[in-house]
């Protein structure tokens, strides 16, 4: 079964920082890995797809398939990145094609 | 307007009534889902579609019902409502086979109280 886990349920850092959310899977085929992000009184949106391999807002996200994981980087965190962060896996292949599965979340408070 | 809406936005009940959350989306997006989000289990699967007619149990379906006659709409029922059952409920809806990056569009979330 597909499952996501997000050890950290909460993360502070201080504005300038570095930060690292963490992210790790099990899946038996290839993954798509998502980071989905959730501002205060905001629908929750995407952040960015690992096949993208793009950089949003001074994230990345690394899919490692050797150690399962998937951690959210951003090398100087900024306040208007306080938020609830998601990651999320989508099941590519056999008979629940295109179920979506989040882990538990993970609150980052960025102080000042 | 497109998009996705939930309703109603709140929703107190009483414990042994049924209730409805109603889910609709204009995009005809194959894949619609309902989560329900907790203090310290983040997001979890309720029940998901992958088209009209095709529903799919999720982590915990376990006291909801949903059906989907209609692409556009996937209703979420607790069928007895209980305490355990107080959450913030999102529906969320993506574009379907053959667009596996696609990503997840959602709802601004249904927050029931169930006393």
């Amino acid at each position: 079964a597909q499952r996501v886990t997000q050890p950290e349920k909460l993360l502070s850092v201080f504005k300038g920082a570095p930060v690292e959310l963490k992210c790790n899977y099990s899946y038996s085929g290839s993954p798509e890995l998502f980071w989905y992000v959730q501002y205060s009184r905001q629908r929750l949106q995407l952040l960015l797809r690992h096949i993208s391999r793009e950089s949003i807002k001074g994230f990345t996200a690394d899919l490692n398939k050797g150690e399962t994981s998937f951690h959210l980087k951003k090398p100087f965190a900024q306040e208007e990145d306080s938020a609830m962060y998601y990651c999320a896996l989508i099941n590519a292949g056999g008979t629940s094609y295109g179920k979506l599965t989040f882990g538990q979340g993970t609150i980052l408070t960025v102080h000042p | 307007d497109a998009g996705i809406t939930q309703s109603p936005r709140y929703k107190i009940t009483e414990t042994g009534r049924q209730v409805t959350l109603m889910c609709h989306q204009t995009w005809s997006h194959s894949y619609m889902f309902w989560y329900r989000q907790d203090l310290g289990h983040g997001l979890r699967l309720i029940y998901y579609s992958a088209a009209a007619d095709i529903t799919d149990k999720g982590e915990v379906p376990d006291g909801y019902v949903v059906s989907r006659s209609k692409t556009e709409n996937f209703p979420l029922t607790l069928e007895s409502a209980t305490r355990s059952q107080t959450s913030v409920y999102f529906c969320a809806s993506r574009r379907g086979r053959g667009s596996v990056w696609s990503e997840a569009f959602f709802g601004q979330g249904t927050r029931l109280t169930v006393v």
